[in-house]
């Protein structure tokens, strides 16, 4: 079966800090991976996806992942983050080829302190 | 456009009863999925559809019903409500599912709330 296991479940930066969340999942084969984020009240919208071509994909916001198909991750990356980014982040895996819907990790919860 | 609504927002039960979450998509979607959102848990797939008159379980599809006799609505219904059921329930929806068509970008509902005491 397919997982998704995300490091940090609480993370607290300040402004304008660089920001890295893990993300890893288990699947042996082609997978789609994705980013989802939920601001608080508002509900799941898409970060970034990759499906195919260039592991190094960028998303909204500045945004962007890298996809290391040797180490099974798709880390998120920001270089300078805002207030505005705090929210939950979820990174999500779909096996390739399969309509199961998708995996998600158990999220991220980010406080960006002013 | 409306893109996912789910209906009602929030929602108080008490144990035993039954209740249907709406979901309705404007957008010609042929899939559409539940999830339910725990603290801790992230987002759980309860089930699925792939098109009308099809439908799948997720991950924790125990006492939970699906229908989909149109493509547009998916509802999702609790058949004896019980605590362990209080959650955030999302619909979400997609042109298609699996890796093929790159089109599997979900869209998300605004959520609804449910309470069971």
């Amino acid at each position: 079966a397919q997982s998704v296991s995300q490091h940090n479940h609480h993370v607290i930066l300040s402004e304008a800090a660089s920001l890295e969340l893990g993300c890893n999942y288990s699947y042996g084969g082609t997978v789609n991976l994705f980013w989802y984020v939920q601001y608080p009240g508002q509900h799941l919208q898409l970060l970034l996806k990759y499906f195919s071509g260039d592991p190094l994909v960028k998303g909204i916001k500045g945004f962007e992942a890298e996809f290391i198909k040797s180490k099974f991750s798709f880390n998120l990356r920001k270089p300078s983050v805002q207030w505005s980014d705090t929210a939950e982040y979820f990174c999500a895996l779909e096996s390739g080829g399969g309509a199961d819907g998708l995996t998600f990790g158990k999220g991220t919860h980010l406080i960006i302190q002013p | 456009n409306a893109g996912v609504t789910q209906t009602p927002k929030f929602q108080v039960l008490k144990t035993g009863q039954s209740m249907t979450l709406q979901c309705a998509q404007d957008m010609n979607h042929e899939y559409m999925s539940w999830y339910r959102q725990d603290p801790g848990m992230g987002l759980r797939l309860i089930h699925y559809s792939v098109g009308a008159g099809i439908t799948d379980q997720g991950e924790v599809p125990n006492g939970y019903n699906v229908s989909r006799s149109t493509t547009e609505d998916f509802p999702l219904r609790l058949l004896s409500a019980a605590p362990s059921q209080t959650s955030v329930y999302f619909c979400a929806s997609s042109w298609t599912s699996g890796s093929l068509s790159g089109a599997n970008v979900l869209t998300f509902g605004a959520g609804s709330r449910l309470t069971v005491l």
